[in-house]
């Protein structure tokens, strides 16, 4: 079975200080992808970021980039300058390439709150 | 542009009714999802569908149904039999089922019974 875990339910960080919100996962499939979702308060789900398990680079778009310790099996999402729009809720997501193709597997969430 | 579209943004259920979310997709994507999510909390998978005429339950899918009659369209009905249906529902779409394919996804239907 896959599962994501994001141990902060919620972060407050001033704006332009850089933030990380925790992702780890635990899967059996050798291959899989992660993902990173921004939900604001609209409710829609916005992709931010995607990583590959045999990348060997760290993912990158803008000001989020992910930090991924494949020995760890955590992939953090990294936001740098934050900014007031950053505020939403944020998912970690997994898909493996065999036994977890069929669906994402999503974390629970953290909601980040950007203060001026 | 293409996109997944779901309707209405808002609906109100009486106790008792049946109720049907539209979502449609002209993505031309294979797989399509339904989740629900509580507020505050992360998404549940109700029902997926990977292809036309084909779908399987996900984890809350009792007091649910759906159908995939057609590649673009899974609409999700909420049944009298779902006792707690107050909730924000969340479409989605996948490419297929590769490692790398995400979700595009919908808007939402905020369902809210009266």
């Amino acid at each position: 079975a896959q599962k994501i875990t994001q141990t902060q339910p919620g972060m407050f960080v001033q704006e332009k200080e850089a933030v990380t919100l925790d992702c780890t996962y635990d899967t059996s499939d050798p291959s899989y992808g992660l993902f990173w979702y921004k939900q604001p308060s609209s409710g829609e789900m916005i992709f931010l970021i995607y990583q590959g398990s045999y990348d060997q680079q760290n993912a990158t778009e803008g000001r989020y980039s992910l930090n991924f310790q494949k020995a760890r099996k955590s992939a953090n999402l990294v936001i740098s300058a934050s900014q007031l729009g950053d505020s939403a809720m944020y998912f970690c997501a997994m898909r493996g390439a065999i036994q977890g193709a069929q669906k994402l597997v999503f974390g629970q969430g953290t909601r980040l709150t950007i203060n001026p | 542009d293409g996109g997944i579209t779901q309707s209405p943004k808002y609906l109100f259920r009486k106790e008792g009714q049946n109720v049907t979310l539209s979502c449609e997709q002209n993505l031309n994507h294979d797989a399509m999802y339904w989740y629900r999510q509580d507020p505050g909390q992360g998404l549940r998978l109700i029902y997926y569908s990977q292809i036309v005429n084909d779908f399987q339950k996900g984890d809350i899918a009792e007091g649910y149904s759906v159908s995939r009659e057609k590649k673009e369209s899974f609409p999700l009905t909420v049944t009298s039999a779902q006792k707690n249906p107050t909730a924000f529902y969340l479409c989605a779409s996948s490419m297929g089922w590769e490692r790398n394919y995400g979700y595009t996804f919908g808007s939402g239907t905020r369902l809210t019974v009266v």
